[in-house]
């Protein structure tokens, strides 16, 4: 079945520092894409970042980067120089190709950064 | 302006209530989701559409209505309301060309 799993309920990062948050996926699909998502205290889903299953380079937005590992099934967030308003919830997400655009979510990571 | 819109933000309601909650997009994106938040379970997708007319249950439709007469809109109704239906309700939107965008969110509690 396909499922997306994070398994760090919350975690700490010293402001300025670097951070990376876990996500493993479960899929017998060839076709897939990975998101990830940020909700801050306020409530809205935030997009940050999408990597496509046959994207050959891990993706970079800015401070955020995915590191892709497809053997391992695994699409970690990367967070550089964290800032205080980095503190949030972060949910993992998988398309599946033919899915219409469904997504499966992860149950989230808290983050809290530290000044 | 642009964007995606949900309505109310807030609403509580009683046990058999029936309950709509809005959802409007200014995009015209042909698809649109409704997905329910709970703690411990991250996102669940309740409904979808693909188009205007087109729609198709997700993980959990129980105890859920959807209709889409227009693209635009895609209202979510609660036909008899229930304790387990207290949730956040978000409400999303996308052209499969990009990643989805979601509204803000309607905080349903049903007493």
């Amino acid at each position: 079945a396909q499922k997306i799993t994070q398994t760090q309920p919350g975690m700490f990062v010293q402001e300025k520092e670097a951070v990376t948050l876990d996500c493993t996926y479960d899929t017998s699909d060839p076709s897939y894409g990975l998101f990830w998502y940020k909700q801050p205290s306020s409530g809205e889903m935030i997009f940050l970042i999408y990597q496509g299953s046959y994207d050959q380079q891990n993706a970079t937005e800015g401070r955020y980067s995915l590191n892709f590992q497809k053997a391992r099934k695994s699409a970690n967030l990367v967070i550089s120089a964290s800032q205080l308003g980095d503190s949030a919830m972060y949910f993992c997400a998988m398309e599946l190709g033919g899915s219409q655009g469904n997504l499966i979510f992860g149950k989230g990571t808290k983050l809290s950064v530290k000044p | 302006d642009a964007g995606i819109t949900q309505s109310p933000r807030y609403k509580i309601t009683e046990t058999g209530r029936q309950v709509t909650l809005m959802c409007h997009q200014t995009w015209s994106h042909s698809y649109m989701f409704w997905y329910r938040q709970d703690l411990g379970h991250g996102l669940r997708l309740i409904y979808y559409s693909a188009a205007a007319d087109i729609t198709d249950k997700g993980e959990v439709p129980d105890g859920y209505v959807v209709s889409r007469s227009k693209t635009e809109n895609f209202p979510l109704t609660l036909e008899s309301a229930t304790r387990s239906q207290t949730s956040v309700y978000f409400c999303a939107s996308s052209d499969l060309a990009t990643e989805q965008f979601f509204g803000p969110g309607t905080r349903l509690t049903v007493l």
